[in-house]
C-alpha cells in the first residue's frame, strides 16, 4: 500500500511566521503535489514536482514556495503566513509515466494562522 | 483551462434513499474522470475512475458513475445509501493534454440520516 504521510495533522501559527509543511511518500513516486482544500472550492493545486529539485507552479502559488531535495520528501513553505492561508493542506504523490495514474493522498494538515 | 462544477454542495438523505451527485466539466477534448471520497477524519481516496470504454463505471461500495460525453457530465450514483456513506465527495478531471494535473470540483457534503 502506498503511504503518504504529513508531518502534522493540526498546526497553529501566527501571522508573519515562516511555516514548513512536510510530506513523505514511501513508494518511490516521481510526482508529488501540494493542494489546499477549502469549503466549496474543493482542492486547488499550489505546486507540484515531477522530479528531485524540479517544481512547477499550480493554480494558486502566490505566497507559497516548495522544496524537493529528496525524491520521497516534498515540503511546502509559507514564507510569511497570513490569515488567508488558514486552510487544510493535502499532499499527494503518483508514479511517473505518460499515462494517467492515480494520485494517492496524505491525511492533510489543518493550518490555522492567527 | 478546464473547470469542474458540482452543483450540490450539501445533500441530506435518509438511509436506503437513492443518490445522484452531479458533476460537469468544461473541456472539449479527451478526459479522464474520477470521483474521490473523504470520510470524516480520513484520507481522500479514489471511489472510481473512467479512462475509456464502457461509459458506465462501477466503483467500490456499490457506487457507479456514468460518463455522458455530449453533456460533459460524470454523475455519481448509488441505488441505496447507508449511514456509512456520510462523507464529502469530489469529482475530478484530468484533461488529456494536462499531463499529471487533476482539476477538482468544489465537493458535495453528503449526510445520511439513520
Amino acid at each position: 500500500d502506498v503511504k503518504v504521510t504529513q508531518s502534522s495533522r493540526y498546526l497553529v501559527k501566527r501571522t508573519g511566521e515562516k511555516v514548513f509543511l512536510e510530506c513523505v511518500q514511501d513508494m518511490d513516486h516521481e510526482n508529488m503535489f501540494w493542494y489546499r482544500q477549502d469549503p466549496g472550492l474543493g482542492l486547488r493545486l499550489i505546486y507540484f514536482s515531477y522530479d528531485v529539485k524540479m517544481k512547477e507552479k499550480g493554480d494558486i502559488p502566490e505566497g507559497y514556495s516548495v522544496s524537493r531535495e529528496k525524491k520521497e520528501r516534498f515540503s511546502l513553505i509559507l514564507e510569511s503566513a497570513s490569515t488567508n492561508q488558514t486552510s487544510m493542506y493535502l499532499c499527494a504523490s503518483r508514479a511517473g509515466g505518460s499515462d494517467y495514474i492515480e494520485q494517492f493522498f496524505g491525511p492533510g494538515t489543518r493550518l490555522t494562522v492567527l | 483551462a478546464q473547470s469542474v462544477s458540482q452543483h450540490n454542495h450539501h445533500v441530506i438523505l435518509s438511509e436506503a434513499a437513492s443518490l445522484e451527485l452531479g458533476c460537469n466539466y468544461s473541456y472539449g477534448g479527451t478526459v479522464n474522470l474520477f470521483w474521490y471520497v473523504q470520510y470524516p477524519g480520513q484520507h481522500l481516496q479514489l471511489l472510481l475512475k473512467y479512462f475509456s470504454g464502457d461509459p458506465l463505471v462501477k466503483g467500490i461500495k456499490g457506487f457507479e458513475a456514468e460518463f455522458i460525453k455530449s453533456k460533459f457530465s460524470f454523475n455519481l450514483r448509488k441505488p441505496s445509501v447507508q449511514w456509512s456513506d456520510t462523507a464529502e465527495y469530489f469529482c475530478a478531471v484530468n484533461a488529456y493534454n494536462a499531463g499529471n494535473m487533476l482539476t477538482f470540483g468544489g465537493g458535495t457534503r453528503l449526510m445520511v440520516k439513520p
